[in-house]
């Protein structure tokens, strides 16, 4: 069965970095693009880009650029997401979700979320 | 960038009443590209509807989404307690792919 499972929560200090992983497991990993969506606490969904998991080619979504860096490790089936410079309005949980197969860019699996908490 | 607004906001129903859920967009999405989700707190959101209309594996017959254009509609026909929780609409007809910003379903 398909799972994305992600790695735990973090607590980091203004100014740190932090980086979030997201393993994939029962299909091929190359053959569906993850997408990262972050969720402010008690707030909606808001998508950050997506990393063609074929080419290891990320699009980043307005406000995510700069300090925001997707990346993949294929011989573990795992997609990262780094954020450098983390300040305290980055506190949020981090999903992962897949795109299906068949195409269009909804998202058929999750992963579970990392919360990142950022304080002093 | 495509705004998707949802509403109501808040829609307060009793099990086994039907539930209508809206979500209009700025402009266009395109051909039907419109999706559904559904949250529960502490949970990660479930796909129910792509497509505008197709249900998503293994979800009940009770969910179904309708619309083109610019407006579209869930329809939970009649509500069971495990439907009460927070349903996001998405658009994926244009990067960026926004979503909407959620319709509580609580029980009255």
């Amino acid at each position: 069965q398909v799972q994305l499972v992600q790695s735990g929560s973090e607590l980091k200090k203004p100014g740190a970095s932090v980086k979030v992983s997201c393993r994939a497991s029962g299909y091929t990993f190359t053959h569906n693009a993850l997408h990262w969506v972050r969720q402010a606490p008690g707030q909606g969904l808001e998508w950050m880009g997506w990393i063609n998991t074929n080419t290891g080619n990320p699009a980043y979504a307005q406000g995510f650029t700069g300090r925001c860096v997707f990346s993949l490790d294929t011989s573990v089936s795992t997609a990262y997401l780094q954020i450098s410079s983390l300040k305290a309005e980055d506190t949020a949980i981090y999903y992962c979700a897949r795109v299906p197969s068949s195409g269009g860019c909804y998202f058929d699996y999750w992963g579970q979320g990392a919360l990142v908490t950022v304080s002093s | 960038d495509i705004v998707l607004t949802q509403s109501p906001g808040t829609l307060s129903l009793s099990p086994g009443e039907r539930a209508t859920l809206s979500c209009r967009a700025s402009q266009s999405v395109g051909s039907a590209y419109l999706a559904w989700y559904q949250q529960k707190p502490g949970q990660a959101p479930r796909l129910l509807i792509y497509g505008a209309s197709s249900r998503a594996t293994g979800i009940p017959d009770r969910f179904s989404g309708s619309g083109s254009g610019t407006d579209f509609t869930l329809t939970i026909s009649r509500l069971e307690p495990e439907d009460f929780a927070v349903y996001y609409c998405q658009q994926y007809g244009s990067s960026p792919y926004t979503f909407g910003q959620g319709t509580k379903l609580e029980i009255k």
